[in-house]
């Protein structure tokens, strides 16, 4: 989706780098998402936020910081990045004022290897 | 705990045939479900949306069918097209639970 963008796109780097994804939305949704996706592990939640000042744990936060800039930009840090972490990582929105808070828009994905 | 899951990991159809996409769900208070497609090389896409008050939604060329007695859903794609090669996951959510769980995917490859 278009509306959503995601920097880098691909992002090789070693560990013990300090790695920051970006997301960017021009839906105008309150809410964004990082879900990272691994083979046959399907779509996991790593933070969520609500509005600029609520930021909220997935299931898979530990490793990983996050950044409401804006309500258009969200952005996720690996303070330390591992090689377990080399996964294709996605943004999303949603937008709690269309009464339908559960269907999420996605973003083209960030491909990160850390070697 | 919860979780959503599919029946096979792969499925192979016939250009023109139907295919349809199975997905298992545990949790029986789940209200919500979402039908997406994963392109390579691509974010989920959205395509298709049921609540538990319906049975069956249709969109275009796709068919959503909710089975609440046996917690099973599935996504039925008419005339299939090499367009249709994809990764397709369902998604479910539970009313006041702003987050989605998603299944971990089906690879549909069509056969021309």
């Amino acid at each position: 989706d278009a509306d959503v963008t995601q920097t880098p796109r691909n992002r090789i780097t070693k560990t013990g780098k300090r790695i920051m994804l970006e997301c960017s939305q021009t839906k105008g949704h309150d809410r964004m998402y990082w879900y990272r996706q691994d083979p046959g592990l399907g779509l996991r939640l790593i933070y969520y936020s609500f509005d600029v000042k609520d930021i909220n744990k997935g299931e898979i936060s530990d490793g990983y910081s996050v950044s409401r800039q804006a309500q258009a930009k969200f952005s996720l840090s690996l303070e330390s990045a591992i090689p377990n972490q080399t996964a294709l990582y996605f943004c999303a929105t949603s937008d709690s004022a269309s009464g339908r808070t559960d269907t999420q828009y996605f973003g083209p994905g960030t491909r990160l290897t850390v070697l | 705990g919860e979780s959503v899951g599919l029946h096979l990991p792969t499925l192979s159809v016939q250009e023109g045939d139907n295919s349809i996409i199975n997905c298992a769900y545990s949790n029986s208070a789940s209200d919500y479900f979402i039908w997406y497609k994963q392109e390579s090389g691509k974010g989920p896409q959205f395509i298709i949306d049921i609540r538990s008050n319906m049975d069956k939604r249709q969109g275009q060329r796709v068919t959503v069918l909710l089975n609440k007695t046996v917690k099973h859903l599935s996504l039925q794609i008419a005339a299939t097209q090499p367009g249709d090669s994809a990764v397709y996951f369902c998604a479910e959510n539970t009313f006041g639970n702003e987050k989605l769980t998603f299944g971990t995917g089906t690879r549909l490859t069509i056969i021309p």
